[in-house]
């Protein structure tokens, strides 16, 4: 079935160091990709998202491209922030009815 | 912005007891999801419903879990009894139906603690 993987944490960086988090999948069929964000104690919200092979997804200094080759999905950001402190999910929507398959998150902690 | 209301946000229980849980989805929004996050782990697809019918129960542990959203807007879950291991969040999300919008938007969750 299709599946998730991510690079596992915590990751701990310095204020405007370069951020990495990689991500690679296993699906049928052309799924959308997804990177989510949860800060401590909330839901998830969406980050960004790619819909097609080699889109682009960018939102608040983050990317990801969909890579289809690689099956790869992975998160950058130039330089991070204390306030990026979260644990990142990369989810595909995949199947007929359009599921969400999470991977294990991986924790971020941005030291000043 | 619209946003997708759940309620409450945290509830402690003891072991066999009732819970229940209740999501307003986005207005508009005929696909309402509810998944369970176990600690330290992804979201994990409990049910799927489009309008009042269910399309996707595989992962519910039906013996003890139930699910309904009777007019196809607001839902409810249900756990009974509940067990030390159902200690999780529970989060909603619903979905706009149909052409490339696929996009899910979670609500804030319900953390469950079972004692």
């Amino acid at each position: 079935g299709d599946s998730v993987t991510q690079m596992e944490g915590p990751v701990t960086l310095s204020e405007e160091a370069f951020l990495t988090i990689n991500c690679t999948y296993t699906a049928t069929g052309y799924p959308s990709l997804f990177w989510y964000v949860q800060y401590p104690g909330e839901g998830l919200q969406l980050l960004l998202k790619a819909t097609k092979a080699d889109d682009k997804g960018s939102n608040k200094g983050f990317e990801a491209t969909y890579r289809k080759e690689t099956t790869s999905f992975h998160l950058e950001k130039g330089s991070v922030q204390v306030s990026d402190s979260a644990v990142y999910f990369c989810a595909l929507s995949g199947g007929s009815q359009g599921n969400l398959i999470f991977g294990k998150g991986t924790k971020l902690s941005v030291k000043p | 912005e619209a946003e997708v209301a759940q309620s409450p946000r945290y509830k402690i229980t003891e072991k066999s007891q009732a819970v229940a849980f209740w999501c307003d989805p986005i207005s508009g929004h005929a696909t309402l999801y509810w998944y369970r996050q176990i600690l330290g782990q992804g979201p994990e697809l409990l049910v799927q419903f489009q309008d009042e019918s269910v399309v996707d129960d595989s992962q519910l542990p039906k013996d003890r879990f139930s699910a309904e959203r009777l007019k196809g807007v607001d839902s409810t879950l249900k756990i009974q009894p509940a067990e030390l291991g159902d200690s999780a969040m529970y989060l909603c999300a619903s979905r706009v139906q149909g052409g490339r919008e696929d996009t899910q938007y979670f609500g804030p969750g319900t953390r469950l603690t079972v004692l």
